[in-house]
């Protein structure tokens, strides 16, 4: 089935150390993007790719780290220069259109709990 | 002034009644704009998307846009308990320093709808 995988769901981390979070999709879409969430809040960008080997600081970059080596990857790494990096963390892609960027698909989420 | 902006909430309706959601945004030349709902802890799935000023109907939802006010609502009409969940305003969103498009999100609305 085409869609977007992220893994794990649920990652528990030591403070101090790097964590990567996984994520890939099966439907050729050409950007994907890493949205940060906190309790009670909306979505907040932290990097974005369009194209491979290309990607752009969205506005909560500092502390994150991502690349984009193949166009079904985009795996994001929590530095331990992230202040409070515990927060659900969300992966999508869409198809690049004429207006921008179209509808994005979700993968479920990756939970990290720093300890 | 934040890019895409939305009423938290928590906004009450009874049932059977119409849920008006409403959104601002900053950027005048955006062209795409998107309306997810979210589930508590689960990832956003998109409702609908409009790209020209006036109305989109799909079922229950309708879909308003005005660019010379830079304004987006969702109207939910025949409100019904499943309905109850954060809807989130998304908008294309040029980036100042050039390259590529991002896709902003709102802080969400959360919608209860009491039988």
């Amino acid at each position: 089935d085409g869609g977007i995988t992220q893994s794990p769901k649920y990652l528990f981390r030591k403070e101090g150390q790097n964590v990567t979070l996984s994520c890939e999709q099966n439907l050729n879409h050409d950007a994907m993007y890493w949205y940060r969430q906190d309790p009670g809040q909306g979505l907040r960008l932290i990097y974005y790719s369009q194209i491979v080997n290309d990607f752009q600081k969205g506005d909560i970059a500092e502390g994150y780290s991502v690349s984009r080596e193949k166009k079904e990857s985009f795996p994001l790494t929590v530095t331990s220069a992230q202040k409070n990096p515990t927060a659900f963390y969300l992966c999508a892609s869409a198809y690049l259109g004429l207006a921008g960027t179209g509808e994005l698909f979700f993968g479920e989420g990756s939970r990290l709990t720093v300890l | 002034q934040k890019e895409v902006e939305q009423n938290s909430g928590p906004l009450s309706v009874p049932e059977g009644a119409i849920a008006s959601l409403n959104c601002t945004y900053s950027d005048r030349g955006s062209q795409s704009f998107f309306w997810y709902r979210q589930y508590s802890g689960k990832s956003p799935e998109l409702i609908m998307s409009i790209y020209s000023n006036g109305d989109k109907e799909d079922g229950r939802f309708t879909a308003q846009l005005n660019k010379a006010s830079q304004y987006v609502s969702l109207l939910i009409r025949d409100s019904q308990p499943s309905d109850s969940a954060t809807y989130l305003c998304a908008v294309n969103i040029r980036n100042p320093s050039g390259g590529y498009n991002k896709l902003i999100f709102g802080a969400g609305t959360r919608l209860a709808v009491h039988p």
